[in-house]
């Protein structure tokens, strides 16, 4: 079964202090993964995928086969990061997988 | 700065009513995707059409939703009738399928999200 799993409903965590937010997935073949991210009151928009090995805002995630995980780092959190974020899988192009989401709150 | 836009932005109306939905997706997209999201399940894919046919619908509940697009600039998301349970956010999302390389490379499409439509069924 493909299935996108986000252990942490909520993760708080002080300004400054190292963030990851946990994902695991569920998939036979070569998964695409993306990291989500919708801050308050705006549109889901994309933060990063794997393939492109980028660092945006600071963030950034890698993909570990062996532990089916692509968890999302960033090594000094910042209050603007407060957000909820959801990690997805994207067994053929077009579909996406979404995990259930993990709020950050970054307290000042 | 296009993008997707979706109204009503909310919607509060009692169970057995229709409930109709629509998304007009960024000009060019040929994909379109229709999310429902709640606090327990997340994100969950409803719909998807691609050039207006649908490709996959199988994450709705066929008794009360459908979902069509009658043409390019529109999508909608009908509930009849509508019950409590389906209660949620739900998003539209568009995005432009694009063709393999030639050295076979899958490429990503990005999912443009629309605001979302706030649903409450008394």
């Amino acid at each position: 079964a493909q299935r996108v799993t986000q252990p942490e409903k909520l993760l708080s965590v002080f300004k400054g202090a190292p963030v990851e937010l946990k994902c695991n997935y569920s998939y036979s073949g070569s998964p695409e993964l993306f990291w989500y991210v919708q801050y308050s009151r705006q549109r889901l928009q994309l933060l990063l995928r794997h393939i492109s090995r980028e660092s945006i805002k600071g963030f950034t995630a890698d993909l570990n086969k062996g532990e089916t995980s692509f968890h999302l780092k960033k090594p000094f959190a910042q209050e603007e990061d407060s957000a909820m974020y959801y990690c997805a899988l994207s067994p053929y192009t077009d579909k996406l997988i979404f995990g259930t989401g993990t709020r950050l709150q970054v307290f000042p | 700065d296009a993008r997707v836009t979706q109204t009503p932005r909310h919607k509060v109306t009692e169970m057995g009513q229709e409930v109709t939905m629509r998304c007009q997706p960024i000009l060019g997209h040929n994909t379109v995707f229709w999310y429902r999201q709640t606090m327990m399940q997340g994100l969950e894919l409803l719909a998807y059409f691609r050039n207006r046919a649908p490709l996959d619908d199988s994450g709705m509940p066929k008794d009360r939703f459908s979902a069509e697009m009658p043409d390019a600039t529109l999508a909608t998301l009908k509930i009849q009738p509508s019950e409590p349970r389906d209660s949620a956010v739900y998003f539209c999302a568009s995005g432009l399928k694009r063709p393999r390389t030639s050295g076979g490379a899958r490429p990503y499409n990005e999912q443009f999200f629309g605001p979302g439509t706030r649903l409450t069924v008394l």
